[in-house]
């Protein structure tokens, strides 16, 4: 069974860099063609992509992210991260990973349980 | 483009069907994928593809599309189906970068 699990600071101060890692366990990040991506969700609000990475390293963010995010991955771990600078209040959400399954159809089959960021001083 | 559009909320009574529709440019070259969230949970996927539904999602969940419109129907609601359904898919421009349409909430009466 696969599973995804978030980690990291619950709370930031306004400036800093956020850092969260997801740890994947019951598959491989590099067999299969899978994606590993980020997803994040304002409180009371929907769904936003960040951003997906391939195990190689190849990253894709979403355009209105893409100057203050990035992403990494550690095949030896089976985990995969991201980075927020420049942290504002409006980066207040809980950040969930999830696999992106490509192919003819592109979808996230797992996701982890998400964790709760708030940037506050 | 490569927004998606909903519906904010409909309502559905127990037992009755309900549809979702999600639009988009990108739908007429990609297919959505569809996911259910209930308060205080991680987003569960229901349909993708054609008309595919994961391991352990009832058969009263379907999906369509036709042109720039995908579809989410609910036949015969549960009262466990009410929660936020959220369509999503890849963006047009060829590269992998994707989009969440602003999700429907559906309550079930």
């Amino acid at each position: 069974q696969v599973q995804l699990q978030e980690s990291g600071p619950g709370l930031v101060k306004p400036s800093q860099t956020l850092s969260l890692t997801c740890t994947v366990s019951g598959a491989s990040i590099i067999i299969g063609g899978d994606y590993w991506s980020w997803i994040r969700q304002h409180p009371g609000k929907g769904l936003e992509w960040i951003g997906n990475i391939y195990y190689t390293g190849s990253a894709d963010y979403n355009p209105s992210l893409k100057s203050r995010v990035s992403m990494s991955v550690d095949t030896s771990k089976g985990q995969f991260s991201l980075t927020v600078d420049s942290l504002t209040v409006a980066d207040t959400a809980v950040y969930y990973c999830a696999r992106l399954r490509p192919g003819s159809y592109y979808y996230y089959d797992v996701w982890g349980q998400g964790a709760a960021v708030t940037v506050s001083s | 483009s490569s927004d998606l559009t909903q519906d904010p909320a409909v309502s559905v009574a127990l037992g009755q069907t309900v549809t979702i529709t999600c639009q988009g440019d990108t739908l007429r070259g990609n297919y959505a994928s569809w996911y259910q969230q209930k308060p205080g949970q991680a987003p569960v996927l229901v349909i993708y593809g054609k008309d595919n539904r994961p391991s352990g999602i009832p058969d009263r969940f379907s999906g369509s599309r036709s042109g720039n419109t995908a579809s989410l129907t609910i036949s015969g609601a549960q009262a466990e189906d009410e929660a936020d359904y959220y369509c999503h898919s890849r963006d047009n421009s060829g590269r992998h970068v994707y989009v969440f349409g602003a999700g429907t909430k559906v309550t079930v009466l």
